[in-house]
Formats: C-alpha cells, sequence, structure tokens
C-alpha cells in the first residue's frame, strides 16, 4: 500500500495567515493527489484534485502543488471558515489511501 | 442535484448482522462507482471498497476483505455494506461517496454519513 504522510498533525493560525500542509507519499504517485476540507460532524468536501486542479466553488485562496512524492496544500489568506481538518489522499493505486489528517485550529 | 442519502443511525450488539444503504439521485447512478469510507472516532479516513452500480463489480480493501460486503440494488439506485457478525472494532462512522469518473478517482459527492455503534 502506499502510505500518505502530511505534516503538521495540528496547526495554529490566525485569521489571515497563509498556511501550509505538506503531504508525502512513500512512492511516487505522480498527480493523482487530491485534497479534502472535513468539519466537525459533517462529511469531509473536495477540494483540489489532481494535485492542484481546483473544484467549482471552493475559493481560490486555497491552492495545491506538487508531483510525484511530496504534494502542498496553501491557504493563502486564513479565514475562520477554514478552521477544519484536511486530508490528502492518493488515487493512483488500488488501495486508495489517505493522510492521517491535518486539523488547522485557531491560534 | 447529486445526492447520496444514507441510512440512520445504529447501535448493535457484538455478533449481530448489520446493513447499512446509500441512495444516489441527481445523477445517472449506474455509471458512476461508490466507495465506502470508514472514520472510526477522533481518527482518519479509511477506504474500504468500491462498487460499480452498472455491473455490481466490486473492489476491497484488503484491510476490509472478508469483513463486510459492498453490494448494490440499481432497480433502486442503492448501494449498501453490511457485516455479517459485528466486532466492536466496527463502532464508526461509515461515509459513502461518488468517485469522479473511473475507480481510480477522487471523491467528489459524499452521503452524510451513518453512525454504527456496537456495544454490549
Amino acid at each position: 500500500d502506499i502510505q500518505m504522510t502530511q505534516s503538521p498533525s495540528t496547526l495554529s493560525a490566525s485569521v489571515g495567515d497563509r498556511v501550509t500542509i505538506t503531504c508525502r507519499a512513500s512512492q511516487s504517485i505522480d498527480s493523482w493527489l487530491a485534497w479534502y476540507q472535513q468539519k466537525p460532524g459533517k462529511a469531509p468536501n473536495l477540494l483540489i484534485h489532481k494535485a492542484s486542479s481546483l473544484e467549482g466553488g471552493v475559493p481560490s485562496r486555497f491552492s495545491g502543488s506538487g508531483s510525484g512524492t511530496e504534494f502542498t496544500l496553501t491557504i493563502s489568506r486564513l479565514q475562520p471558515d477554514d478552521f477544519a481538518t484536511y486530508y490528502c489522499h492518493q488515487y493512483k493505486t488500488h488501495p486508495v489511501t489517505f493522510g492521517q489528517g491535518t486539523k488547522v485550529e485557531i491560534k | 442535484e447529486v445526492q447520496l442519502v444514507q441510512s440512520g443511525a445504529e447501535v448493535k450488539k457484538p455478533g449481530e448482522s448489520l446493513r447499512i444503504s446509500c441512495k444516489g439521485s441527481g445523477y445517472s447512478f449506474t455509471s458512476y462507482w461508490i466507495a465506502w469510507v470508514r472514520q472510526m472516532p477522533g481518527k482518519g479516513l479509511e477506504w474500504m471498497g468500491i462498487i460499480y452500480p452498472g455491473d455490481s463489480d466490486a473492489t476491497y480493501s484488503p484491510s476490509f476483505q472478508g469483513q463486510v460486503t459492498i453490494s448494490v440494488d440499481k432497480s433502486i439506485r442503492t448501494a449498501y455494506l453490511q457485516w455479517s457478525s459485528l466486532r466492536a472494532s466496527d463502532t464508526a462512522m461509515y461515509y459513502c461517496t461518488r468517485v469522479y469518473t473511473g475507480s481510480l478517482d477522487p471523491f467528489d459527492y459524499w452521503g452524510q454519513g451513518t453512525r454504527v455503534t456496537v456495544s454490549s
């Protein structure tokens, strides 16, 4: 199985901050990576697919980059609605796997 | 509007059987794979397996193979996840999701989740 490792596990930030979350794959997944946002008590929501393609309706302050084994999710100016847990997801091969999650907390 | 509506919360005892459901609407149900994802309390997301409603072709994660059964009834646009003998460790939230286009794609729509509690 491809292991996905996110860092940090928890991130404390303030409204307006630039935030970066990293996701590393145990082997190359090309650009077959998605990012999801999950708020407490809710299902995850797809933000980005193919490493950098923003889903419709997702604010442009979210961006993704990377290929191969290293990827980043960046929130350019953190908004109150962005405090949540973020997961990366590789879909290069079955079984598809997720990172362990990064919780973005209010500082 | 694409929707996946899951069945309600369940409380079961160890050893009991269970089937939960996921009804799709607003899209061509037989043309998109449905995946099931587990989230244990306070933990991350785990892919359990997928099924193609068009022909009931299913693929399981090795971690869940033999532990659960994924099925579908395309006549009523509903996918199922079932257990023959529940364990306490099956306590979790279970999500069904639609897979973007192929079997290896991101999950673009999610059900609201079904909470399963297994306790004696």
